[in-house]
């Protein structure tokens, strides 16, 4: 059963706080995104990789770090330096780059 | 660079009416188009997709849209809506290889609400 998997589901941030957001997928999939997605904003990029071991920033990288050091893994932490973290937060892949993107179930972050 | 704008950013229809979620897009390469829906809480699934051939594509749910190049427009239809379609929809185009965009790019969704 191929798909895409994003843990937590529902995550808390204190102040100060490094959290990091877990994206899975079994689809053999080349290119893994991270999107931020806030109400009434649609989605806006944060990171890409097109292949193991590279990644680069999209729109709006400031505060966030990834790692890309297996195909099917692509780990968000979103760092103290994000200043308004509070969104959900998509994951998705696709077979490379410009081509059709498939999507994970979210984690929505939340600070406390 | 590339910009969606949806045009209406909420719909309300009644049950078995039809809906057209309105799409335009600019870019100055040429660009592949998407459809998404966003139930409650829960990821984006794919509707349908314009990558090249006919204009009219046809998706899940009984969706279909229409690519208009001179208009710049990708339109999603509904020609009988029920109340399980109530959802946000995306609107997204990624550019043809070397556009120089690697991310899609989203319009700011449309919340399609069924009335009974």
């Amino acid at each position: 059963d191929g798909g895409i998997t994003q843990s937590p589901k529902y995550l808390f941030r204190k102040e100060g706080q490094n959290v990091t957001l877990s994206c899975e997928q079994n689809l053999n999939h080349d290119a893994m995104y991270w999107y931020r997605q806030d109400p009434g904003q649609g989605l806006r990029l944060i990171y890409y990789s097109q292949i193991v071991n590279d990644f680069q920033k999209g729109d709006i990288a400031e505060g966030y770090s990834v790692s890309r050091e297996k195909k099917e893994s692509f780990p968000l932490t979103v760092t103290s330096a994000q200043k308004n973290p509070t969104a959900f937060y998509l994951c998705a892949s696709s077979p490379g780059l410009q081509e059709t993107q498939y999507f994970g179930p979210g984690t929505r972050l939340l600070v406390l | 660079a590339q910009s969606v704008t949806q045009l209406d950013s909420q719909v309300p229809v009644f049950e078995e009416a039809p809906v057209e979620l309105r799409c335009n897009y600019s870019s100055s390469v040429s660009v592949y188009l998407f459809w998404y829906v966003q139930y409650p809480n829960q990821g984006l699934q794919l509707l349908l997709k314009y990558l090249s051939g006919s204009t009219l594509v046809k998706g899940i749910n009984g969706f279909e849209a229409e690519f208009n190049k001179s208009q710049t427009s990708f339109h999603l239809r509904k020609p009988s809506v029920h109340i399980s379609d109530t959802a946000e929809y995306f609107c997204a185009v990624i550019p043809h290889s070397g556009g120089g965009a690697d991310g899609l790019t989203f319009g700011k969704g449309t919340h399609l609400i069924i009335q009974p």
